[in-house]
């Protein structure tokens, strides 16, 4: 069963809009989430993370939400750049759960120019 | 930088072929994994390791086993392959502390034909 969700196969956005990725979860004993981005023929590499204790995270154009009482968080991308064009993956995992780590099915993000 | 280096980016094997799959990391990282990604289906779990010698199934162990021999080395070993093994396989490594990403090799693209 898929404890993390992502229901968008796909997203386009134009150039210097936000992009907004969704993901939830079922398992209301994961603590920590993290985005990952993965471009064509490469291994996804790490976005930004969000703990529990927080609500929001900020590093630059990528903000990431967590709301614990819904179990969604979300990705923000602002500006969207053509570069950031790629499959995005939500994962989470228990901090106690020995790093095991369970991914979405990823969205893949259009950014058009 | 955290490498983590997988030996082949492409393999066409045959049905029937054991396959050997390698992964090496430069970090020290405490914990190796083994992904498959699947259209559709996003990473799925194999198999993980938190120490030389130690060994967890994953959501998906059925049809691979693995080894890992040295801290910085974890292979994954499909014993017969089979058509349904074809697939994007995925490893990375991660640190035991909390907060902690895992990090990726770009991949190794299996067909079995």
């Amino acid at each position: 069963d898929q404890q993390v969700k992502q229901n968008s196969p796909s997203l386009s956005v134009q150039e210097g809009r936000i992009s907004i990725l969704n993901c939830d979860y079922t398992n209301s004993m994961f603590d920590y989430f993290l985005w990952y981005k993965k471009y064509p023929a490469e291994g996804p590499t790490f976005l930004i993370s969000i703990s529990s204790i927080k609500d929001k995270n900020e590093d630059g154009r990528f903000t990431v939400f967590l709301n614990k009482s819904a179990k969604h968080l979300s990705l923000h991308i602002v500006p969207s750049q053509p570069g950031d064009s790629a499959v995005y993956f939500c994962a989470a995992s228990q901090l106690k759960g020995g790093n095991q780590f369970y991914f979405g099915t990823g969205t893949s993000l259009t950014v058009i120019p | 930088d955290v490498k983590v280096t997988q030996s082949s980016r492409y393999l066409v094997k045959r049905t029937g072929e054991k396959v050997f799959l390698e992964c090496v990391q430069d970090m020290d990282h405490e914990n190796m994994f083994w992904y498959r990604q699947d259209p559709g289906l996003g990473l799925r779990l194999i198999y993980f390791s938190y120490d030389v010698k130690m060994k967890e199934k994953g959501d998906i162990p059925e049809g691979y086993s693995v080894s890992r021999e040295k801290k910085e080395r974890f292979s994954l070993i499909l014993e017969s392959a089979s058509t349904n093994q074809t697939s994007m396989y995925l490893c990375a490594s991660s640190t035991t502390g909390a907060l902690s990403p895992l990090h990726f090799g770009n991949g190794t693209r299996l067909t079995v034909t």
